[in-house]
């Protein structure tokens, strides 16, 4: 198992253009979380999802934010019509049930909003 | 609501020096307590964790007691190394119930040890 992958690493955007994040969980993790972390602040809860359900949205994830988790899998993360303010450091953790905080973070995706 | 608030760094020691990095939280009841690890380029590691009042977690000759009465979870090191050099994140998840998934983070003390 090669733990928690997302991918890009790092992506560089206008302000205004659409971007998506992937996230690989460990695969027999069924509890998949995003948070977003900015320069100098510790990562902040942006979304969770049990399965293929999302369960909870944070108050941080605008109407332009979406993220999916078709078949329970992997997870997609949108931003749609970027914002220099959206620029930080995406981080995707699983899992396993019943284990709720035995976390596995992913290196994290960068966004530099220009 | 729930908070972590934990020393400001940045922290510079020399090698086989003593570490204590400050953290207290705000949260009610009995949170779980976790310190978190990020090396340069890589993904936050749990570092070490305790759950109830009391508990003295431990790893890699890190350690940190769950203190109720001072709300408080301190992470110390008696001899630090190079090789610890990173940013470590005090956290807590909320007790039981159906956000104990979800963690608040501290906001990060950077750790550089010189040789």
């Amino acid at each position: 198992d090669t733990g928690v992958s997302q991918d890009p690493r790092h992506k560089i955007t206008k302000r205004g253009q659409n971007v998506t994040f992937r996230c690989d969980p460990i695969s027999e993790h069924n509890r998949l979380y995003w948070y977003r972390q900015t320069l100098g602040q510790g990562p902040e809860f942006l979304t969770y999802f049990q399965n293929e359900a999302q369960l909870e949205k944070s108050r941080l994830l605008s109407d332009r934010f979406s993220a999916e988790r078709p078949k329970g899998s992997f997870s997609t993360l949108e931003i749609q019509r970027t914002e220099q303010g959206d620029s930080a450091m995406y981080l995707c953790a699983s899992s396993p049930m019943g284990q709720s905080t035995s976390y596995t973070f992913g290196s994290g995706t960068r966004l530099t909003v220009v | 609501g729930d908070s972590v608030t934990q020393m400001e760094g940045p922290v510079t020691l020399s090698e086989e020096a003593f570490l204590t990095i400050n953290c207290t939280y705000t949260a009610t009841g009995y949170p779980s307590l976790f310190w978190y690890v990020q090396y340069p380029g890589e993904g936050l590691q749990l570092l070490l964790k305790a759950t109830k009042a009391d508990d003295k977690g431990s790893n890699k000759g890190f350690e940190a007691t769950y203190r109720k009465e001072t709300t408080s979870f301190h992470l110390e090191k008696g001899s630090v190394q190079v090789s610890d050099s990173a940013v470590y994140f005090c956290a807590l998840s909320p007790e039981g119930g159906g956000s104990n998934y979800k963690l608040t983070f501290g906001k990060g003390t950077l750790l550089t040890v010189n040789p």
